[in-house]
């Protein structure tokens, strides 16, 4: 069973700030993870996939790194409509017996 | 369009059974490479991945809930049910169903519902 595990929990910053978010995970998942970004209220929405890529109509100063086990979420500059819950999850759904666990969220407030 | 609505009880009591349905339109669940997932959330937690099943019928479950939880789809019905054994108050979550590709991940979620198990 693969654990994720982000950090940090909670970050404090301010608009205009660069942040990176890591995710960690417990075996290789090659680049099979996604960042999903979390109001309150309001389902999560999908950020990145296979890493690196950017779901349609996300923002380019949303990126994401990362392969094997040690991940990354980075923006580049924080706007106001950017302070949220974020979460990674692996999903290698060709894996037999998979699984597709979320990371724990990282608070992301001003 | 994708879309994907969560229904079921709101409130069930302790060592019942949950049933929820998931109604999805804007896809197949006979497409390749496609399936559908539900997550739950506790209020003020991190989200959870409870299930999720094939295109080909193939079934995953978490680890740490397999033997409660069990997952079908009415293909024709557009509809995933995914039932769990032996509530308890720690169940109370909101339970979201997804659409999953294999390379995308769950890129369209439902609203959610919110199920409160109490006596």
């Amino acid at each position: 069973d693969i654990q994720m595990t982000q950090s940090p929990s909670t970050l404090s910053a301010s608009v205009g700030d660069r942040v990176t978010i890591t995710c960690r995970a417990s075996q290789s998942i090659n680049s099979w993870l996604a960042w999903y970004q979390q109001k309150p209220g309001k389902a999560p929405k999908l950020l990145i996939y296979k890493a690196s890529t950017l779901e349609n109509g996300v923002p380019s100063r949303f990126s994401g790194s990362g392969s094997g086990t040690e991940f990354a979420l980075t923006i580049s500059s924080l706007q106001p409509d950017d302070f949220a819950t974020y979460y990674c999850q692996q999903y290698n759904t060709y894996s037999p017996g998979g699984t597709y666990t979320f990371g724990q969220g990282t608070k992301l407030e001003i | 369009q994708i879309t994907l609505k969560e229904s079921g009880p709101t409130l069930v009591k302790p060592t019942q059974t949950l049933t929820l349905t998931c109604t999805f339109s804007g896809f197949s669940l006979s497409t390749s490479v496609v399936g559908v997932g539900w997550i739950r959330q506790p209020p003020g937690k991190a989200l959870e991945w409870l299930a999720l099943i094939h295109w080909n019928d193939d079934k995953r479950y978490s680890p740490s809930l397999k033997s409660r939880l069990s997952i079908t789809k009415d293909t024709s019905k557009n509809q995933v049910v995914l039932t769990m054994t032996n509530m308890d108050p720690v169940d109370t979550a909101t339970y979201y169903c997804t659409h999953m590709t294999a390379l995308r991940g769950f890129d369209y979620w439902g609203q959610g519902t919110l199920v409160t198990v109490s006596s």
